[in-house]
């Protein structure tokens, strides 16, 4: 069965940064493309971009498109998001998510909660 | 970038309504539109993609419609485990933006 199992929580100062994995299982690593989605406390599901295992190719949200970078390991079936220059507001829940091809996030990992405080 | 407008925020309904939500796309997005639902502390689960297509699984109350650039969530004989948050999101083109959510509460 299709599963993304992600990292454990990360509590991090302002200003530096943070990597979340997302282990893939039970598909084809290279076939879907990986969706990054993050929700901060209360607030609703906001889009951070994604990635195309078999190139590497990646797309992000423009706001976040300097600070962030994704990393596809094919030869683990890993995924990565590195995220730096971090601030408070990047306190959220951190979600990878499977495109299938509908285009739609069919299969989601459990969160990865990073909190960003001095 | 195309912007979603979901409505509304909040909604207040009874075991047994029947319950719709709507998403606005700023411009054509061809039916790439997927409805999620979350419950707290879970991640969101898809329901319909590519505007009405249920997702498997998913029970048949739930279904997913489309006007031009309206597209129509609606839950038929609402269930006690439909109490949640619904989201939108459009997959035409990036960046692939979520509405604001619709919370579902017991009335």
């Amino acid at each position: 069965q299709v599963q993304l199992v992600q990292s454990g929580a990360e509590v991090r100062k302002p200003g530096s940064s943070v990597r979340v994995s997302c282990k893939a299982s039970g598909y084809s690593f290279s076939a879907y493309t990986i969706n990054w989605v993050r929700q901060a406390p209360g607030h609703g599901l906001e889009w951070m971009g994604r990635i195309i295992p078999v190139s590497g190719a990646a797309a992000y949200a423009q706001r976040l498109q300097d600070r962030l970078t994704f990393i596809a390991d094919v030869s683990t079936g890993t995924h990565y998001l590195d995220l730096s220059g971090l601030r408070p507001e990047d306190t959220a829940i951190y979600y990878c998510a499977r495109m299938d091809t509908d285009l739609a996030l069919d299969f989601w990992g459990q969160g990865t909660w990073v909190t960003v405080s001095s | 970038d195309i912007q979603v407008t979901q409505s509304p925020s909040f909604l207040s309904a009874s075991v047994g309504d029947r319950v719709t939500i709507t998403c606005r796309a700023s411009q054509n997005i061809r039916s790439y539109l997927n409805w999620y639902q979350q419950k707290p502390g879970t991640a969101p689960k898809l329901l319909i993609y590519y505007a009405s297509r249920l997702q498997s699984g998913v029970p048949s109350r739930f279904s997913g419609s489309e006007s031009g650039t309206d597209f129509i969530l609606t839950i038929d004989s609402l269930q006690s485990e439909d109490f949640a948050t619904y989201f939108c999101q459009q997959t035409f083109s990036d960046p692939r933006a979520f509405g604001q959510g619709t919370k579902v509460e017991i009335k």
